[in-house]
């Protein structure tokens, strides 16, 4: 157990609105990581952090935000959600941020945008 | 450009036998790491493997086993002995070297395990 939430687990909104999805670990990794899920596809990155307020995009990271003001905590943002953005999001965490360190996931967030 | 590729989106296997699931990738790192994921219908992703692209021996974890051939770009994943519990989605994933380390994901095999 990798001591990661993400909240919420599940969550409807409608096109237009914002939204901000959660994700905390207790263990101070370093690295963390936004992930979607879409029918389809395996998993692709939205956006990581590599520490406190260090943040990147990734390769599907239009129409959406992070922040990450706490070690614990990084948050992802869709400033006006779209039906495209309907999806399972996963944040992840690795512990060294080396791409020989395993990514641990947390348990998801199922989003409908209606 | 990195890949992997997932040929298998579906596969059956008789309980207490042995399976393979395919995966092959790409990339002209010299250094990468490949891991394999397990989701079941709950949703959760739970990694069962990892192998090094340095690394001289296959990679185990009790009943899976990771068949590594570099020449061939393959990193194809072993599960013996199935149970009714292997039954999920099988992601196949490649960490990129660059400042992000990012997974890079196959489109998964569905196994069904039958009683």
């Amino acid at each position: 157990d990798a001591g990661i939430t993400q909240s919420p687990r599940h969550k409807v909104t409608e096109t237009g609105t914002p939204v901000t999805l959660r994700c905390h670990q207790t263990e101070n990794h370093r690295y963390m990581y936004w992930y979607r899920q879409d029918p389809g596809h395996g998993l692709r990155l939205i956006h990581y952090s590599y520490g406190v307020k260090d943040t990147d995009k990734g390769e599907v990271s239009d129409g959406y935000s992070v922040s990450r003001s706490k070690t614990e905590d990084f948050l992802l943002t869709l400033e006006s959600a779209t039906s495209s953005q309907t999806s399972v999001y996963f944040c992840a965490i690795s512990t060294n941020g080396r791409g020989t360190d395993t990514q641990y996931f947390g348990p998801g967030t199922r989003l409908t945008v209606l | 450009a990195q890949k992997i590729t997932q040929t298998q989106p579906g596969m059956f296997v008789q309980e207490k036998e042995a399976v393979t699931l395919d995966c092959t990738y790409d990339t002209s790192d010299p250094s990468y790491g490949l891991f394999w994921y397990k989701q079941p219908s709950s949703g959760e992703m739970i990694f069962l493997i990892y192998q090094g692209s340095y690394d001289q021996q296959n990679a185990t974890e009790g009943r899976y086993s990771l068949n590594f051939q570099k020449a061939r770009k393959s990193a194809n994943l072993v599960i013996s002995a199935s149970q009714l519990g292997d039954s999920a989605m099988y992601f196949c994933a490649m960490s990129m070297m660059d400042s992000s380390y990012k997974l890079i994901f196959g489109s998964g095999t569905r196994l069904l395990v039958r009683p």
